[in-house]
């Protein structure tokens, strides 16, 4: 099974834009969820998704959003950047979340540089 | 508010050798479970090792192996047998409703 996909790799944008990353989980997961990964602050929850729906949302500012298709694909969006946005963006996957202990299975990552 | 805490930013083993990584969470869940990830350069993180809290016996995974204290809320990571790829960022995370909570990360350095 190929694993968790996320484009771009790297990206870099302009304070006051926009960015939308994207990930594609394991085939059969329908668990999405996201991270943010800075040296300060280290890993953070983001946000996860099932079936469309967001369950479970970390403590961002609204700028962050994300969304989940059908075929079970999230995109995450970030509107208005600022240069602390600058970080590793983690995608993770599962069949039906980590609630139950499930393993997440994480992609290689999106690195933003905001300037 | 979930906690996980790992108090060594850094650690490093002679290939070879064992070394433990410590780990201490703080949880209000009643059913939970922890998970020790790798993270090497490339930044791809890998799951090491997973533990159910409702277990008592300790989860092994090959050189890997947990020592899991629930009533110190304690979660270290034992690694025998170090090689040169075990290098790499660890960390320790407890699972909150649908999210993970990781703590700061252990950096494992490897010498030959």
């Amino acid at each position: 099974k190929a694993g968790v996909t996320q484009t771009p790799r790297y990206l870099i944008k302009t304070r006051g834009q926009q960015v939308t990353l994207s990930c594609s989980p394991i085939s059969g997961h329908r668990s999405v969820s996201w991270y943010q990964q800075t040296p300060g602050q280290g890993l953070q929850f983001l946000f996860e998704y099932f079936s469309e729906t967001q369950r479970n949302k970390g403590n961002f500012p609204g700028r962050f959003s994300g969304r989940q298709f059908s075929n079970s694909r999230s995109e995450m969006n970030v509107s208005t950047l600022e240069l602390g946005d600058s970080a590793l963006y983690l995608c993770a996957s599962s069949l039906e979340g980590t609630s139950r202990g499930e393993t997440q299975y994480f992609g290689p990552g999106t690195r933003l540089l905001v300037l | 508010a979930q906690t996980v805490t790992q108090s060594q930013p850094e650690m490093s083993v002679q290939e070879a050798e064992t070394v433990t990584l410590s780990c201490t969470y703080d949880t209000s869940e009643s059913d939970y479970y922890l998970f020790w990830y790798k993270q090497p350069p490339s930044r791809q993180m890998i799951l090491v090792i997973r533990q159910e809290a409702y277990k008592q016996q300790n989860a092994t995974e090959n050189r890997f192996s947990v020592n899991f204290q629930k009533a110190a809320k304690s979660f270290s990571l034992k690694i025998s047998d170090s090689q040169l790829g075990d290098a790499a960022m660890y960390f320790c995370a407890s699972n909150s409703g649908y999210a993970l909570n990781f703590g700061k990360g252990t950096s494992l350095l490897v010498t030959p």
